[in-house]
C-alpha cells in the first residue's frame, strides 16, 4: 500500500533561516507527490507536486522539494523562512485506485516561525 | 477563477436539527469532493461526486448526505448529528477524478454540533 510518513510533528525556525520538512514515501512504483500547506482556520492550497519529470521541483512562496528515489524521500525546503510561513503542512502520495486517484495524506507537520 | 468558496464559515446545530453546507466551483471541474479534518489531523475523503454522479462514499453514515445538482454545486446534507462529527469539512474539486490532478480546496465550514 502506498503511504507517506512525515517525520517531524512540529518543527520550529527562526525567521530568516532554513526550512527543513521531512516527508518519506512508500510505493511500489514511481509515485506522484504533492505538498499542500494549511494556514489557520483555512483550506489546504497546493505548494508543489512531482510528477516523475524533473527531480527537483519548484513551488509557490519560494518551497522547493527533491524527489530522491534512493531514499524514498520528498523533503520540502526553504532558504529562508517568513513569519507568514508559519502553518501546517501536509505531504501527500497520489493513489490509483480502480481508475481514480485519490490523496493519502501524511500526518502533517506544523512549522512554527520565530521572529 | 481558481477558486472554490464554501458557506457557511461557521455552523452551530443541535442533535435533532437538519442543515445543509454547500461547496461551489466555476472552474470547469468534473470532479468534487467533501473531507471532513479533526482538529490537528489531516484530512479524510468522505464523497467524490465524478460528472454528478456518485463514484466514492467511504462508509460514511447516512447521516451525512451528499447531493452534486450540477457540476458546479455540492452540498452536504446533514441530519442526526453526533458531537462527535464536530469537525473542519472541506470542499475541494480537481478537473476529473481520473489521472493526476491537483485538488483545489475551499476554507471549509467549521461545524460544531451540540
Amino acid at each position: 500500500a502506498q503511504s507517506v510518513t512525515q517525520l517531524d510533528s512540529h518543527v520550529s525556525v527562526s525567521e530568516g533561516t532554513p526550512v527543513l520538512l521531512r516527508c518519506n514515501y512508500s510505493s511500489s512504483y514511481s509515485p506522484s507527490l504533492f505538498w499542500y500547506v494549511q494556514h489557520p482556520n483555512k483550506g489546504l492550497q497546493l505548494l508543489l507536486k512531482y510528477t516523475s519529470a524533473a527531480t527537483l521541483v519548484k513551488g509557490i512562496n519560494g518551497f522547493e522539494a527533491e524527489f530522491k528515489k534512493s531514499e524514498t524521500s520528498f523533503h520540502l525546503t526553504k532558504p529562508s523562512a517568513h513569519m507568514s510561513d508559519a502553518a501546517e503542512y501536509f505531504c501527500v502520495v497520489i493513489v490509483v485506485s480502480g481508475g481514480y486517484n485519490k490523496l493519502i495524506f501524511g500526518a502533517g507537520t506544523r512549522l512554527a516561525v520565530h521572529p | 477563477d481558481t477558486e472554490v468558496t464554501q458557506t457557511p464559515k461557521h455552523l452551530v446545530m443541535g442533535m435533532t436539527n437538519k442543515k445543509s453546507l454547500k461547496c461551489e466551483q466555476h472552474m470547469g471541474h468534473r470532479a468534487m469532493y467533501w473531507y471532513k479534518q479533526k482538529a490537528k489531523k489531516p484530512p479524510e475523503l468522505m464523497f467524490v461526486y465524478s460528472y454528478e454522479k456518485l463514484s466514492i462514499n467511504e462508509s460514511v453514515p447516512s447521516r451525512f448526505s451528499p447531493e452534486c445538482p450540477n457540476s458546479s454545486l455540492l452540498n452536504l446534507h446533514l441530519h442526526a448529528l453526533q458531537p462527535e462529527d464536530s469537525a473542519l469539512y472541506l470542499c475541494a474539486s480537481s478537473q476529473v477524478f481520473s489521472g493526476i490532478n491537483e485538488q483545489f480546496f475551499g476554507p471549509g465550514t467549521r461545524l460544531t454540533v451540540l
